[in-house]
C-alpha cells in the first residue's frame, strides 16, 4: 500500500492566480497521477507524472495551465495556473504502488480548491 | 483509448435489497479492472479488484464483481445491502499494458434507506 500526504488540503484563491499542489508518498512509485474531481462528477485524468521527465497530458489539458513536475519517486506538483472560477475542483494526486503493473491506485484525501 | 461506463447514475434501495451496479468498458487488450467506494467526506477506497484467474472475485464488505470479458462487463454486487453502504461507487480499468492510466466511470450514487 501507500499512504499520499496531499498539501493543501484545501484553498480559496482569486482569479488570475496560481496554486501549487504538493503531493507526498510514503514509498517510492512507479506511477503518479493528477486527477480532477468537479462537483457532483466523476474522476478526470488531468496527466501521468513522470519521474524525469515532461507530463504526460490528457486530451484538453496542457501544460501551461498545468504544470507538473516529479523530481524524484516520491514527490510530485501540480500548479493550476491563471485560474478562473471554472477551475474549482478537487485535484486528487494517485499513486500506483510498489513497481508491478498488476496493482491498484492509492489516492490521497485531495486538495478542494475554490477560485473566486 | 480505454473508456468506462455505468449505466446506474443514482439507485436508492432499502436495506436487505440486493444491489448490483453495472460497468462496461470499451479496450481492446487485456485490462485490470477495479471497483472503488467513496464515502461521503472521505477519499477513494478501494472495493475489489481483478487481474487475472478466476473472474468472480471478492471484496471487502460483502461485495462482490464479475468479469464477463465477451460483454466487457465488470458488474458490482451485493446480496444484502446496509444502511452504511450509502456512498458512490467508481468502476475503473487499467491497461496492462501502454501507459497503465486508470480511468474512471461516471459512478453511482447509492442510497440505502433504514
Amino acid at each position: 500500500s501507500a499512504v499520499i500526504s496531499q498539501k493543501p488540503s484545501r484553498d480559496i484563491c482569486q482569479r488570475g492566480t496560481s496554486l501549487t499542489i504538493q503531493c507526498q508518498v510514503d514509498s517510492q512509485v512507479t506511477m503518479m497521477f493528477w486527477y480532477r474531481q468537479q462537483p457532483g462528477q466523476s474522476l478526470t485524468l488531468i496527466a501521468t507524472a513522470n519521474q524525469g521527465s515532461e507530463a504526460t497530458y490528457e486530451s484538453g489539458f496542457v501544460i501551461d495551465k498545468f504544470p507538473i513536475s516529479r523530481p524524484n519517486l516520491t514527490f510530485s506538483t501540480l500548479t493550476v495556473s491563471n485560474m478562473s472560477p471554472e477551475d474549482s475542483s478537487i485535484y486528487l494526486c494517485s499513486v500506483a504502488a510498489g513497481w508491478a503493473m498488476n496493482t491498484e491506485a492509492f489516492f490521497g484525501q485531495g486538495t478542494r480548491l475554490t477560485v473566486v | 483509448a480505454q473508456s468506462v461506463s455505468q449505466h446506474n447514475h443514482h439507485v436508492i434501495l432499502s436495506e436487505a435489497a440486493s444491489l448490483e451496479l453495472g460497468c462496461n468498458y470499451s479496450y481492446g487488450g487485456t485490462v485490470n479492472l477495479f471497483w472503488y467506494v467513496q464515502y461521503p467526506g472521505q477519499h477513494l477506497q478501494l472495493l475489489l479488484k481483478y487481474f487475472s484467474g478466476d473472474p468472480l472475485v471478492k471484496g471487502i464488505k460483502g461485495f462482490e464483481a464479475e468479469f464477463i470479458k465477451s460483454k466487457f462487463s465488470f458488474n458490482l454486487r451485493k446480496p444484502s445491502v446496509q444502511w452504511s453502504d450509502t456512498a458512490e461507487y467508481f468502476c475503473a480499468v487499467n491497461a496492462v499494458s501502454g501507459t497503465y492510466k486508470y480511468i474512471f466511470g461516471t459512478g453511482t450514487r447509492l442510497k440505502v434507506l433504514a
